[in-house]
């Protein structure tokens, strides 16, 4: 049983389009985070909630929006995708401590 | 700024020790982490210290901690092969929220 579990894992999409990645955690966590990882490894904090409130929204394009449903689903939808949106998009939840679990990621190719 | 700085690489062979630095920037930050993160997989937490501590260990992994310097390291005893993998500090920032700031991340590449 995957603890967070991501899909899809790989979405290859054209530039211009409409994308979603879901994010479900089975952990009882009340904070759920969304991460992007670019080719170089770096990685930055994107959105959190907490409780399906939103606690955590760092400058990122509005073209950007999470949803969540209830507290076990983080949704990520992108809209009007560019080339350097690019990325390993990584979902991750805790239950309001340091240690994040993190799902296996979604690899997003923008062409 | 939240740059949070670790050297990219480091290479050793097997059964040597392993020290991978970060130079962190919140003094305030009240736990340092370090996660490992294997190829095509997410970020797993190895370890993390309080910050009111020097050191901690745990099996091979030891934590050294500089608050007056705001540096954090992780050695590794006795590295393996399977102990390749990237390499993450992060700290949390005082927000009331958890809120992680990860490093630039140490890809470590352990040779037999």
């Amino acid at each position: 049983d995957t603890a967070v579990s991501q899909t899809p894992k790989y979405l290859v999409t054209q530039m211009g389009n409409d994308k979603s990645i879901k994010c479900e955690q089975n952990l009882g966590h009340d904070t759920m985070y969304w991460y992007k990882q670019d080719s170089k490894k770096f990685l930055k904090i994107m959105f959190s909630y907490n409780n399906k409130e939103l606690i955590i929204n760092e400058t990122v394009p509005n073209r950007f929006s999470p949803k969540s449903p209830d507290k076990a689903h983080l949704n990520l939808h992108i809209n009007s995708l560019e080339l350097g949106d690019s990325a390993v998009y990584f979902c991750a939840s805790s239950p309001n401590t340091g240690e994040l679990f993190f799902g296996e990621g979604s690899r997003l190719t923008v062409l | 700024g939240e740059d949070v700085e670790q050297s990219l690489f480091l290479s050793v062979r097997e059964g040597d020790s392993s020290v991978i630095n970060c130079t962190y920037t919140d003094s305030s930050s009240t736990y340092l982490y370090w996660y490992k993160q294997e190829p095509g997989a997410g970020l797993q937490l190895l370890t993390y210290i309080f910050s009111n501590m020097d050191m901690k260990q745990d099996q091979r992994l030891t934590v050294l901690l500089n608050k007056k310097d705001k540096h954090l390291s992780l050695r590794i005893a006795d590295t393996q092969t399977g102990d390749s993998a990237i390499y993450f500090c992060a700290e949390s920032m005082n927000t009331g929220f958890q809120k992680l700031v990860f490093g630039t991340g140490t890809r470590l590449l352990v040779s037999p």
